[in-house]
């Protein structure tokens, strides 16, 4: 089946720093996938919409510049958190659409969960 | 209000016995539903999805959706262990769901007591 890799699994930073996740299809192409945060006992937020070659859409009061998505191929997408604070941490989770069975559905990482000291 | 309401728990029942997850929402534009299993630590993976009102089965799971009253169900019978997890619901306003925005409830973290 459609598998997405997430990449690093977890991670602890200084505040100020800024870090990469990255997002992988394993075994299809995904021209669209998303980014979401979830916090603690609450549910997935959609954070952005990143389109492959393109511009990612940001969902109102995502900071474009605080969290940089770029999608370079179609296999990899990647959220930057710049200037990372301790309100960043979070679980960061991103999903790529995988078409199989007649049915369009969602395939999820297994997540990255950013500790910002 | 939340578009998407569900209880977080959390919910602990014994093993073999049925369980009821339920959520309500308040759009009524919301057409297609899905039900996400989320394990410690990981992505959530898709269980089921339905379009029109009434049941939908899958081996021990079953999807139930109410469009009059706004809202939905996922019955798990003969539970197991394996079955503890954190259920979400998600609900979005066109079929092409794989690339229209997903509006999740905030997850029922379930415990199967053996």
């Amino acid at each position: 089946g459609a598998v997405v890799s997430q990449h690093p699994s977890w991670v602890i930073c200084k505040s100020g720093t800024s870090v990469k996740i990255e997002c992988r299809s394993l075994d299809f192409q995904a021209t669209t996938m998303f980014w979401y945060r979830q916090f603690p006992k609450q549910s997935l937020m959609l954070m952005a919409t990143s389109n492959e070659g393109s511009k990612a859409t940001y969902e109102q009061g995502v900071e474009k510049d605080k969290f940089l998505i770029n999608h370079a191929s179609l296999t990899l997408s990647t959220l930057t958190v710049t200037s990372a604070h301790p309100e960043d941490s979070s679980f960061y989770i991103c999903s790529a659409r995988a078409t199989g069975a007649g049915a369009n559905v969602l395939t999820f990482g297994a997540g990255s969960r950013l500790t910002v000291l | 209000q939340k578009e998407v309401e569900q209880d977080p728990g959390p919910l602990s029942v014994p093993e073999g016995a049925i369980v009821s997850l339920n959520c309500t929402y308040s759009n009524s534009a919301f057409q297609y539903f899905m039900w996400y299993r989320q394990y410690s630590r990981k992505g959530p993976e898709l269980l089921m999805y339905t379009y029109s009102s009434g049941n939908k089965e899958d081996g021990r799971f079953t999807a139930q959706v109410d469009k009059s009253s706004k809202y939905i169900s996922l019955f798990i019978r003969d539970s197991q262990p394996s079955d503890s997890a954190t259920y979400l619901c998600a609900m979005s306003v066109r079929s092409n769901f794989g690339n229209e925005k997903l509006t999740f409830g905030t997850g029922t973290r379930l415990t199967i007591i053996p």
